[in-house]
């Protein structure tokens, strides 16, 4: 059975530092993974979908790694800034499978 | 990109009344759709999701059913509902071509 484990459960920092958040799966047989933000009683909003076949991907000062054979990902967010505050979630999409396996995700607070 | 419209925002309900849930997409054709509930502390869990119309696939068995009567609606019913079915009800819809998924903005629902 897939789990995904977000460590840690919350982070804060100050504003203007680089910082990483850490994904790690028990499977790694996977079709993709995705990081999503989620404000406050809102909805997820997709940032970065990497592909099994693939390492990274960025946009803007977000980038995403995946090293499949060691089961983990990381969400490096580079300059942070107030707005960027909010839970971050990862998900893995199982191969042969519809679902995505959820983390239960990093609160993360920027200091100004 | 692809628009969830889900209502309502919040709903409160006493126990043993019925429930019904509807979602909607616009800005893509034949979406995977999925019904996700957030329970504080607990993560997403997947409790519905379609490959298309008429084609529903239950991840957890409980008192709620779920229906696609339409390419891009989705619709979460229940006929009674219990105290632990409250909760942060999501709507989702995957598109086939890039597999991002996108989630309406939710339900938040107190069953009293």
């Amino acid at each position: 059975k897939q789990e995904v484990t977000q460590i840690p459960a919350a982070l804060s920092v100050p504003e203007g530092e680089n910082l990483v958040l850490n994904c790690s799966f028990t499977d790694s047989a996977i079709y993709n993974l995705q990081w999503f933000r989620q404000d406050p009683g809102k909805g997820l909003t997709s940032l970065l979908l990497i592909q099994s076949s693939q390492r990274e991907q960025t946009s803007g000062r977000l980038n995403a790694s995946l090293d499949k054979s060691s089961g983990r990902s990381t969400l490096y967010i580079a300059a942070s800034q107030p707005g960027d505050s909010a839970t971050y979630l990862c998900a893995v999409k199982i191969q042969g499978a519809q679902k995505l396996v959820f983390g239960q995700g990093t609160r993360l607070t920027i200091n100004p | 990109s692809q628009t969830i419209h889900q209502w309502p925002a919040t709903l409160v309900q006493p126990v043993g009344s019925p429930l019904s849930l509807e979602c909607t997409v616009e800005g893509t054709s034949n979406p995977n759709l999925y019904w996700y509930r957030q329970a504080a502390g607990r993560g997403l869990q997947l409790l519905f999701y379609s490959v298309g119309i008429g084609q529903i696939s239950s991840e957890v068995p409980q008192n709620l059913s779920a229906s696609r009567p339409q390419d891009r609606q989705f619709i979460l019913s229940s006929k009674k509902l219990l105290l632990s079915d409250s909760g942060f009800y999501l709507c989702a819809s995957e598109e086939q071509v890039n597999e991002k998924l996108f989630f309406g903005s939710g339900t938040q629902l107190s069953v009293l």
